[in-house]
């Protein structure tokens, strides 16, 4: 199916273990983005790609690493998950120069 | 300073009405773009319409409509005729710096609708 999707839906971890969130479209797009989404702060930009292997930092990238090899898929890995790293996040891509399509999100617990 | 302020965290309206949902922005920059985007409770997110700061006209998809304040810096959403799957979060979020290979945008904290029967 064409679109984006993110794996796993759901994960629980815990404290100081690695965790990576995966991201794949299938549009070609060369933009693609990381979000979290926390109450109160709606959504902040953790890191974007303009294309493979271009990554740049977004608003809160300390904590989270990310890789772009291939166009196609964007993993965003926490290298020792934290409490406060507990959010749900989310993987886009950008089509052209305005509409970003968002993937259904991970909901991340960590422990 | 919050560059996307949505000043109204919930919101009520009657089914068919009309519904505003108010957003502004803080940017110098001349050549920026404003979004709509609407987060039902299922948790996907929904491009719905998106207004560049040199258009003349607001813009319009369907029921949803922008509109758009220069002098003001406000982008309020307007959603016509109001529809029970309405209900949702609505996000304005804002890309500035138009030019160049910006592509990343800046989100306000969400407007919570609820449509009523």
């Amino acid at each position: 199916d064409a679109g984006i999707t993110q794996s796993p839906r759901y994960k629980i971890t815990e404290t100081g273990r690695q965790v990576t969130l995966m991201c794949h479209q299938t549009w070609s797009h060369s933009y693609m983005f990381w979000y979290r989404q926390d109450l109160g702060h709606g959504l902040r930009l953790i890191y974007y790609s303009a294309a493979a292997d271009i990554t740049d930092k977004g608003e809160v990238p300390d904590g989270y690493v990310v890789s772009r090899s291939k166009t196609e898929n964007f993993p965003l890995t926490l290298e020792s998950a934290t409490r406060s790293q507990t959010s749900v996040y989310f993987c886009a891509s950008l089509a052209g120069f305005n509409e970003q399509f968002f993937g259904p999100g991970t909901r991340l617990t960590v422990l | 300073a919050q560059k996307i302020t949505q000043t109204q965290p919930g919101m009520f309206v009657q089914e068919k009405e009309a519904v505003t949902l108010d957003c502004t922005y803080d940017t110098s920059d001349q050549s920026y773009g404003l979004f709509w985007y609407k987060q039902p409770s299922s948790g996907e997110m929904i491009f719905l319409i998106y207004q560049g700061s040199y258009d003349e006209q607001n813009a319009t998809e369907g029921r949803y409509s922008l509109n758009f304040q220069k002098a003001r810096k406000s982008a309020n959403l307007v959603i016509s005729a109001s529809q029970l799957g309405d209900s949702a979060m609505y996000f304005c979020a804002m890309r500035e710096s138009n030019a160049g290979n910006n592509r990343k945008l800046i989100w306000g904290l969400g407007t919570s609708l609820a449509v009523n029967p």
